[in-house]
């Protein structure tokens, strides 16, 4: 195991259309966090998990988002309705829960919606 | 609520340069401090951590002092290359709880030849 990988690297999406991105973690790690940055700005929180239970969800995550990680392990990330305002680099990232431990990043997965 | 303010960028250096990048926080407990950098096109990648008041993070050449006294954790490095190049976020993050990290809005270093 490498690291997080998350996909696809880049989406081009138009207006209106959903799409899904997809977070593999680190294999022993029980949390996970999903981010999003804008450009010129640091990450900012969206949601995290705690094995497959959504513990916490920000402000920033609006009805049209909505994350799962149905069995511990892989997590996505929904956009239904895309609007302009979506376009960001969403990032996952994975940690143990031993309140030790950081957490690592992706390398995200671009967005861009036209 | 928890926040981190950085020096805004970008920073322009040449090569062999000291370099500082100023951040300090707000935070209601006692966080661990962490930097990180993100290179063009890339993810973040941690560079360095301090979980407790004056402790020192150092990696690649950089350093961190986590001052709780004047809230503060300046990142350093005495001579910079080109390949440090990148954006560098600082970051608080408590150990228990949820461990959400918090983020600044990063720093913009440019190395030139």
């Amino acid at each position: 195991d490498t690291g997080v990988s998350q996909d696809p690297r880049h989406k081009i999406t138009k207006r209106g259309q959903n799409v899904t991105f997809r977070c593999d973690p680190i294999s022993e790690h029980n949390r996970l966090y999903w981010y999003r940055q804008t450009l010129g700005q640091g990450p900012e929180f969206l949601t995290y998990f705690q094995n497959e239970a959504q513990l916490e969800k920000s402000r920033l995550l609006s009805d049209r988002f909505s994350a799962e990680r149905p069995k511990g392990s892989f997590s996505t990330l929904e956009i239904q309705r895309t609007e302009q305002g979506d376009s960001a680099m969403y990032l996952c990232a994975s940690s143990l829960a031993d309140g030790k431990t950081e957490a690592f990043f992706g390398q995200g997965t671009r967005l861009t919606v036209v | 609520g928890d926040s981190v303010t950085q020096m805004e960028g970008p920073v322009t250096l040449s090569e062999e340069a000291f370099l500082t990048i100023n951040c300090t926080y707000t935070a209601t407990g006692y966080p661990s401090l962490f930097w990180y950098v993100q290179y063009p096109g890339e993810g973040l990648q941690l560079l360095l951590k301090a979980t407790k008041a004056d402790d020192k993070g150092s990696n690649k050449g950089f350093e961190a002092t986590y001052r709780k006294e004047t809230t503060s954790f300046h990142l350093e490095k005495g001579s910079v290359q080109v390949s440090d190049s990148a954006v560098y976020f600082c970051a608080l993050y408590y150990s228990g709880g949820y461990q959400k990290v918090t983020f600044g809005t990063g720093t913009k270093l440019q190395v030139i030849p």
